[in-house]
């Protein structure tokens, strides 16, 4: 299946810093990227995701990029704010629009203020 | 509109003791999946399923864990003589179609095996 790779495990930032989190995946047919969020005690949360005929997507103050030849993706969030501590996963499919994702093991992120 | 729901949201069981989880995924959604979460780590994939049939079961850690979903909707994780490793937040998830679209997740079961 899938292999996807996430690091760092944890990153500590002050508040107003940027974050970048990375994924590596290693099917070259995977097509979707996205990025979940789970604050504490909460269940996971869609934050932002890619489709592989893009190489960066924003949306306020987060971002994705991808680097296809290489297999990897990364998240990066800008002028970061308390509330944006909790743990982050990446996830790949295995080529096909249908099937499971595989997640990356999670970054738990914590902005200090 | 109505997101995706589990019952119990807690189940406290005896070593031993079989339970039931259940899931209601987002209505039109073809696609469901389960996870484990044990505490402070991260998604255990468990099983998919497309419709009624499950295509993915590679996630299933023993043949005491089974799962099933009818009509196309609820799906229900059994758990047969629960051990105190079973003990997590078993999470389920809906997309409308597979892999490549947005999985909304459940508020999740925890489960305590005593």
């Amino acid at each position: 299946g899938e292999n996807v790779e996430q690091h760092p495990s944890t990153l500590s930032v002050q508040e107003g810093d940027s974050a970048v989190i990375k994924c590596t995946y290693s099917d070259s047919a995977s097509n979707y990227f996205p990025w979940y969020k789970q604050e504490l005690g909460k269940r996971p949360q869609l934050i932002i995701d890619i489709r592989s005929n893009v190489g960066e997507k924003k949306d306020q103050r987060i971002a994705v990029t991808l680097n296809k030849t290489a297999k990897h993706f990364s998240l990066h969030i800008t002028e970061t704010q308390p509330e944006d501590s909790a743990v982050y996963f990446c996830a790949a499919p295995r080529g096909s629009t249908l099937g499971r994702l595989y997640f990356g093991r999670g970054t738990q992120l914590t902005v200090w203020p | 509109g109505a997101g995706v729901s589990q019952s119990p949201s807690n189940k406290v069981t005896e070593k031993g003791k079989d339970v039931e989880l259940r899931c209601d995924p987002i209505s039109g959604h073809t696609a469901l999946y389960w996870y484990r979460q044990r505490l402070g780590q991260g998604l255990e994939f468990l099983i998919y399923f497309q419709g009624n049939s499950a295509p993915d079961k590679s996630g299933l850690p023993s043949d005491r864990f089974s799962a099933e979903r009818t009509g196309g909707s609820v799906s229900t994780l059994t758990i047969q003589r629960t051990q105190q490793e079973d003990s997590a937040v078993y999470l389920c998830a809906s997309s409308l179609v597979g892999a490549s679209y947005e999985q909304y997740f459940g508020p999740g079961t925890r489960l305590t095996v005593t």
